[in-house]
């Protein structure tokens, strides 16, 4: 079966810090990747996709940025974090050019300070 | 036209009522509607979808209805209980390639015993 592991769950950071957060699938090959990030009481806010390595698209311009060093690892970045970066990150994955259904990991919560 | 719009922002049930959440969609080219559930801190997990071929699907206690021509959808939860209580989310993709969804904001459904 597959899942998908995010780290790490929690973290507070201070404003112009740095960010790294890890996202990997396991159970599956050549997924589809995604970053979301919800906004306290929000929706979903699609951030970057990712159809393989090295190949990323970003849908809002932020100071955040995506890769996909490998097949199924997706990570998100910033050099200097804003308090507008707070919020709760998601990472999604699907099956390439299959069904449609997006499966989620658990989260990461960001608080900036 | 990438947005859909949910309402109700809130809602409280009775255990045993039903619980009824509706989405708008503007894009005719979305082609799968899917709604998700959400735990608190939890990231949002698959409850049930469907595509515009069908105007109603059902599973368990929980139906989507269609409507093409009106562009909406529609969450019934039947027999609504505690554990139900949850933020509930539609959602909406179209296309080939990154199938990326596009979320509504969300609905806080609490089912009191």
């Amino acid at each position: 079966s597959q899942t998908i592991h995010q780290w790490p769950a929690t973290l507070v950071q201070p404003v112009g810090s740095p960010l790294s957060l890890e996202c990997t699938v396991e159970g599956t090959s050549n997924p589809n990747l995604y970053w979301y990030r919800q906004a306290a009481g929000r929706g979903l806010q699609l951030l970057f996709y990712s159809v393989g390595i090295g190949q990323i698209s970003s849908e809002v311009p932020q100071n955040l940025s995506a890769s996909r060093p490998q097949d199924r690892q997706f990570i998100l970045s910033s050099k200097k974090l804003l308090l507008s970066d707070s919020g709760f990150y998601l990472c999604a994955w699907s099956v390439r050019g299959g069904a449609d259904t997006q499966y989620f990991g658990p989260g990461t919560r960001l608080t900036v300070l | 036209q990438q947005q859909v719009k949910q309402s109700p922002q809130s809602l409280i049930v009775q255990k045993g009522g039903i619980s009824i959440i509706n989405c708008a969609y503007e894009n005719t080219a979305f082609d799968y509607f899917p709604w998700y559930q959400q735990f608190p801190g939890k990231g949002p997990a698959l409850l049930i979808a469907i595509r515009p071929d069908v105007s109603e699907k059902k599973e368990g206690r929980f139906t989507i209805s269609f409507n093409k021509s009106a562009k909406q959808f529609s969450l019934h939860i039947m027999d609504s209980q505690p554990g139900d209580s949850a933020t509930y989310f539609c959602a909406a993709s179209k296309g080939t390639g990154r199938r990326a969804l596009t979320f509504g904001s969300g609905t806080r459904l609490q089912v009191q015993p």
